[in-house]
């Protein structure tokens, strides 16, 4: 089992719909969880972050978190052409006395105009 | 102003040669990051340093040995280059190590092996 997993996609979604993001991890101990953005050719740009169970919303984005089940994703309303991205899901995990970032594969999303 | 800045943006290179990749970030941060990015797009944690002192250090092969000068600089030489090398090379800062800290990216360094 991967520590961090999400669905590689591609995910599509029609402008104006809501894009929902998911994200599975391994260590029931991990209490940080970060959503980051990333275009093509282009840097990982964080887009948000959450600590706490519940949800956290930011503008058009909300992230999700169920400690329980080991689940975070991100909601997307109002899907925009320029969300189209891979999405990356990060989980802090304790390592050899280190908190290390351990990241997911990404998930492709493709907004259809 | 450039957050983390890396050079060079782009690097072309033989087989065999030896190359660095440098990185400074201007945040003020604590700790900084070496990732590598293959052409599936996992992101791998290389290296991270501390405050000079090197925290995290995974399993990648001798010929890539970080440097950090001081803690707003974080340098990657790499020996006797190979295809395997070829991807992104990515630098990140945090404000220190812990849990809570997000961490900004640079621009990415992208390597081809020839």
């Amino acid at each position: 089992q991967k520590e961090v997993e999400q669905n590689s996609g591609p995910l599509s979604v029609p402008e104006g719909a809501i894009a929902s993001l998911n994200c599975t991890y391994s260590d029931r101990g991990s209490q940080s969880f970060f959503w980051y953005r990333q275009y093509s050719g282009k840097s990982p740009e964080l887009i948000m972050f959450i600590y706490s169970n519940g949800d956290k919303e930011d503008g058009r984005f909300t992230a999700q978190l169920n400690k329980a089940s080991q689940y975070v994703s991100l909601l997307i309303r109002d899907s925009q052409p320029s969300d189209s991205a891979t999405y990356l899901c990060a989980v802090n995990m304790f390592r050899d006395s280190n908190y290390q970032l351990i990241w997911g594969a990404g998930t492709k999303l493709i907004i259809k105009p | 102003d450039t957050a983390v800045s890396q050079t060079p943006k782009y690097l072309v290179t033989q087989m065999g040669n030896d190359k660095s990749i440098k990185c400074e970030q201007n945040l003020g941060h604590d700790t900084m990051y070496w990732y590598k990015q293959d052409s599936k797009k996992f992101l791998k944690i290389m290296f991270s340093y501390n405050n000079k002192e090197l925290i995290i250090n995974e399993t990648v092969p001798n010929r890539f040995s970080p440097k950090s000068p001081d803690k707003a600089h974080l340098n990657l030489h790499i020996n006797s280059l190979e295809l395997g090398d070829s991807a992104v090379y990515f630098c990140a800062s945090s404000p220190t190590g812990w849990d809570n800290q997000p961490q900004h990216f640079g621009d990415g360094t992208r390597l081809s092996i020839l």
